[in-house]
């Protein structure tokens, strides 16, 4: 069956750090991802999508990489600020194949 | 520019009641889809509405059964619920039947007793 894995339940890194979640998915064949963040109470917000012919994309400090021979995608934020934390999902979306959310990780920034 | 909203912000019902939860896109979106959230886990994907039809659904039970109305509003109905029928009811909107780039509303937070 169908299985999103991202690296852990919750990330601790220090202010001014960069910050790596991981994304890794098996039996299936995405056409895109996608990451989105989740604050408390709230709907996820989209961040950045990428595609299966794509390897790297960027948007201020965000950065996500895609391998699709490891099934793996890397999201990184640069320069983190307490104002980063949150939970950060990735979701895959494939033809004819369900769109799916992984389980998200948490990631706090401390000053 | 309104996002997508969603009504109610609560809801408490009793097992083996029905519930209608609402949902408008951001403007200019056309297509809507629904995802049942658990405490501490991922959204999940029950099913996408577009050109007033269902397009794809996910592994859902026939208890859950939408609509989306010719203004591109979107309704979720459960029915006979179960006490694993508790959690937080999102609706997203995009444009045309992809489902990237989606926009979420707030949710509606259901708790069966």
């Amino acid at each position: 069956s169908q299985k999103i894995e991202q690296n852990s339940e919750a990330l601790n890194i220090q202010e001014g750090k960069t910050a790596t979640l991981t994304c890794n998915y098996t039996n299936y064949s995405p056409a895109y991802l996608q990451w989105y963040r989740q604050d408390p109470g709230r709907g996820p917000v989209f961040l950045l999508l990428i595609r299966e012919n794509e390897k790297e994309k960027r948007k201020e400090r965000l950065k996500v990489t895609f391998d699709t021979t490891l099934k793996q995608s890397l999201f990184h934020i640069t320069a983190s600020q307490p104002a980063d934390s949150a939970t950060y999902l990735c979701a895959l979306d494939g033809y004819g194949q369900n769109f799916v959310f992984g389980p998200g990780t948490r990631l706090s920034v401390l000053p | 520019d309104a996002g997508v909203t969603q009504s109610p912000t609560h809801l408490i019902k009793t097992r083996g009641q029905q519930v209608t939860l609402r949902c408008s896109p951001k403007s200019g979106h056309d297509t809507v889809s629904w995802y049942q959230q658990a405490l501490g886990q991922g959204p999940q994907f029950i099913f996408q509405y577009y050109e007033e039809e269902e397009r794809q659904r996910g592994n859902f039970p026939d208890r859950f059964s939408g609509h989306q109305f010719p203004n591109y509003s979107s309704e979720l109905n459960v029915n006979a619920l179960l006490l694993g029928d508790s959690a937080l009811y999102l609706c997203a909107s995009s444009l045309g039947d992809k489902r990237y780039e989606q926009y979420f509303g707030p949710g509606t937070r259901l708790t069966v007793t």
